[in-house]
Order: structure tokens, then C-alpha cells, then sequence
């Protein structure tokens, strides 16, 4: 059983474009995150959700739009896509019990997003 | 700057020897994890140790964490051609602990 799953897991497009990330998990967590992972492997935080209400929002292109239906997905919205967002996308989600406690978090596959 | 950062880059070694990664962190914390991630895959879990921890083992990962110094070291002990992955540091800063912070990943190659 997938416990985070992201679809697509390649996207290739054109600058200008809009194009969507859709992620799903099953564990029941209510905390979900977006991640970018740049060519160097540098993993960087873009938005959490707990409970379908944001609360980290990094500093972040507003081209960039989470939504979460429910606390189970949370989908990743780009608009006019530039060169530089070419990255792997990472979904991941945990527990949350509070402010200042944190688990593990459990990562999807990625989607490698290609812009040309 | 970015919080966590391993040390070194790339640590190539034979199967059965042990390999040592460190990180190096910046500001107080709430707990540090260590992540693997295999190549075109996603990261992987591997062990958290809290702040008022010293070290912590599970099967053949060792995981130490110095406070004082800002540093943690991850341990992995008879290594095996499978082990071959990227070994990422994550830090829950004090009073921000939910969002983590991952350094810029060891690369270990273990050679069979």
C-alpha cells in the first residue's frame, strides 16, 4: 500500500504553462508539506498544512499555490512557469501534536518537473 | 544559509566497513532526524533523537548528537552495497520543531 503518492512523477512543459501536482496520502495524518529539491540535492521547505489550514509558507513565488481539499491531499499549483522551477518535488506528511514537536515525516515518491 | 550541513560531501567505502557521517547545525533545536534517499527516489526515515538525547542505536545505525557543539554524527556499522544513498541531517529548531530544516546530504557509495 502507497502510504504517499504523487502523480505525476515526470512533467515536462513549456515556460509559460501552468501545470498542477497532486498528492495523497493514506496514513492519517493531518500535517502535509511541499518540498523543492534542487539540482545539488538541496532539500527546501515551500508550504505545511495541518488540518487544511497553512501554516508554513516559506518564501515562496506567489506563482506558487498549495490547496488542500482535505487533510488527506494537498495539491501543488504552478503558474506561468519559469526555467528556474525546474526541480524534483517532493509531498511528505507526519503527525502533529503540537507547536513544538516534531515527527517523522514520511515522503513521497517526487515529481520531476522539467521546464524548457 | 542553510541550517544543517553534512560533512563530507562523498564517502566512497568497501562492504563491511563502517561509515561515518556528520552535520553540523546553527541555531538550538528541538530534535534532529537522519534521512536516506536512494536515487530517484523519495527520503526515507531513519531515526529521530531529541534534543535532551545523547545518542541513540537502531540495528546498525548509531546516531550521537552533541548540543553543546551543534553537531550529530550517523553511525552505520558493517555497511552494505544497499546502504549506497544520500544521508540527509534534518533539524526542528526550539519552538518551530514541525518545520525541519535538511542539510545538503552525504553521498555514501558502498563499493561490493
Amino acid at each position: 500500500d502507497t502510504a504517499v503518492s504523487q502523480t505525476p512523477k515526470y512533467l515536462v512543459t513549456q515556460m509559460g504553462n501552468d501545470k498542477s501536482i497532486k498528492c495523497e496520502q493514506n496514513l492519517g495524518h493531518d500535517t502535509m508539506y511541499w518540498y523543492k529539491q534542487d539540482s545539488k540535492k538541496f532539500l527546501k521547505i515551500m508550504f505545511s498544512y495541518n488540518n487544511k489550514e497553512l501554516i508554513i509558507n516559506e518564501t515562496v513565488p506567489n506563482r506558487f499555490s498549495p490547496k488542500s481539499p482535505d487533510k488527506a491531499h494537498l495539491n501543488l499549483h504552478i503558474n506561468s512557469l519559469e526555467l528556474g522551477d525546474s526541480a524534483v518535488y517532493f509531498c511528505a506528511s507526519s503527525q502533529s501534536l503540537g507547536l513544538n514537536r516534531s515527527y517523522e515525516q514520511y515522503f513521497g515518491p517526487g515529481t520531476r518537473l522539467t521546464v524548457t | 544559509s542553510q541550517q544543517g550541513e553534512e560533512d563530507p560531501q562523498a564517502l566512497s567505502i568497501q562492504e563491511g566497513e563502517n561509515a561515518t557521517m556528520n552535520c553540523s547545525y546553527k541555531t538550538s533545536i528541538n530534535n534532529l532526524q537522519w534521512y536516506r534517499q536512494n536515487s530517484g527516489r523519495g527520503l526515507v526515515h531513519l531515526i529521530l533523537i531529541r534534543s535532551n538525547e545523547r545518542e541513540k542505536h537502531s540495528g546498525r545505525l548509531r546516531v550521537t548528537l552533541d548540543t553543546s557543539k551543534k553537531s550529530s554524527s550517523l553511525l552505520i556499522t558493517a555497511s552494505r552495497a544497499a546502504d549506497t544513498a544520500s544521508y540527509f541531517c534534518a533539524t526542528g529548531r526550539s519552538g518551530s520543531a514541525r518545520q525541519l530544516t535538511f542539510g545538503s546530504g552525504t553521498q555514501l557509495t558502498v563499493l561490493p
